[in-house]
Formats: C-alpha cells, sequence, structure tokens
C-alpha cells in the first residue's frame, strides 16, 4: 500500500494563477481532510469530506475550492493563488471503523505563490 | 473557541533521559486526545490516542497522560535517543462523528548524544 499521496510534491505560482492539489489514498478510508501548515500556526484544516461527493468547510476556507469525485481521491483547487497562501499543504484520510480514529498524512505540497 | 497550546520552545535534553512534552487545552472538553510525530519535511504519524476515560497510556517507550481536571496531556519519551528528535504535535478531536482534529503548533525536541 502507498497510504495517502499528494501531487505535486514543489510548485511555484504567481499571483492570479490557479492550480489544482490532487490527494489519494489507497487506505478506502471515508474521511478525507486538506491542512495547511505554516511557521507558528500549527495545521489548521481548509477543508474535508466524509465520503465520495460530500465536502465541508474547514477552519481556514476562504480562497480554496475542493472535490471528491471518488472515494480515493480530494483535490484542492486554488482558483486565484495570492501570496498568504504560500504554505506546506498536506492531506490526510481517516477511517470510520478503526480503534484509534487516527489520521494518516502523505508527504505533502511546498506551494509558493510570488 | 478551543485553543490547544504547546510549549513553542524547542525541549533539549541528554541521550538517556525522559523528555516530557505538555499540551494545555481551553473551552473545550474532548473525547480523545492524540500525539502525532512529525520529521522535518515530512507529514505527521500518529503515535498515541488517549481516551477522556483513561489516566494513563503506554506504547514501548512512550508515556501519554491526560488530565480531564488540569485540561493537560503529558507526552513522555524515556531512555531518549537522537533517533526521536522531531517536532511532536498534540491534537484533540473537535466534536461530531468526522474524526476531525484541531492541532497544537507541536514542541522540537532535541535529543543530544
Amino acid at each position: 500500500n502507498a497510504g495517502v499521496t499528494q501531487t505535486p510534491k514543489f510548485r511555484v505560482l504567481k499571483t492570479g494563477q490557479s492550480m489544482t492539489l490532487l490527494c489519494a489514498q489507497d487506505m478506502n478510508h471515508e474521511y478525507m481532510y486538506w491542512y495547511r501548515q505554516d511557521p507558528g500556526m500549527g495545521l489548521r484544516l481548509i477543508h474535508y469530506s466524509v465520503g465520495e461527493g460530500t465536502t465541508a468547510k474547514g477552519e481556514v476556507p476562504d480562497g480554496y475550492n475542493v472535490s471528491r469525485l471518488k472515494k480515493q481521491n480530494f483535490l484542492l483547487g486554488l482558483e486565484s493563488a495570492a501570496p498568504s497562501q504560500t504554505s506546506v499543504y498536506f492531506c490526510a484520510s481517516s477511517t470510520t471503523s478503526g480503534t484509534h480514529n487516527e489520521q494518516f498524512f502523505g508527504p505533502g505540497t511546498r506551494l509558493t505563490v510570488l | 473557541s478551543q485553543k490547544i497550546e504547546q510549549n513553542s520552545e524547542a525541549l533539549n535534553i541528554q541521550e538517556g533521559k525522559t523528555a516530557t512534552l505538555t499540551c494545555n487545552y481551553t473551552n473545550y472538553s474532548p473525547a480523545y486526545l492524540q500525539w502525532y510525530r512529525q520529521d522535518p519535511g515530512r507529514g505527521p504519524v500518529f503515535l498515541l490516542l488517549i481516551r477522556e476515560n483513561e489516566k494513563e497510556k503506554r506504547k514501548e517507550r512512550l508515556k501519554v497522560t491526560f488530565d480531564t481536571t488540569l485540561k493537560q496531556s503529558l507526552f513522555h519519551i524515556t531512555a531518549s535517543q537522537p533517533a526521536d528528535s522531531a517536532t511532536y504535535l498534540c491534537a484533540l478531536e473537535s466534536g461530531g462523528a468526522t474524526n476531525k482534529l484541531i492541532f497544537g503548533t507541536g514542541t522540537l525536541l532535541a535529543v543530544q548524544p
């Protein structure tokens, strides 16, 4: 099992450009999450999904959109990137049937917006 | 709103000693609390979960305590090794049946040989 994978690993955008970050998991998990991690701020939840075709806002959703068309994939979109969106983005997944309710994280995408 | 505090200063200890990291929270009573380890350039990795009705949980050299009266969790690494050097994150479940978590900012542990 590859676990949770993210593409791309690095990206540099200019202000106003758009891009999509892809998260894939092969553990058949129901729940998926997108976080951003900034120095001194910790991990903050952007959007999450409790199943295929469903999404919900997290703590910092503004400027981002998400889609979960397939259970194994969770896409994070930036329609018009801003320098404030420079961050490291992590995707995570979790199952409803586990005893620990832990989240499994991907390796992250480092995004720089100039 | 829910707030989690972890010591933002790095913790430096000698190899073989016990490292103790603190996680304090306010404005909430979580059903469980988790600890994760994060290495530079990598995603967090789950270590331990402790539920509100548990005082202590152990896993190998790791021990977690959960005091719901003090609203505090302590994370201990006994017989610490340089390989334990990493950032350790505390996370609280944020309610609802979604396994959503609220993370602290983490504490950097450096174990000196």
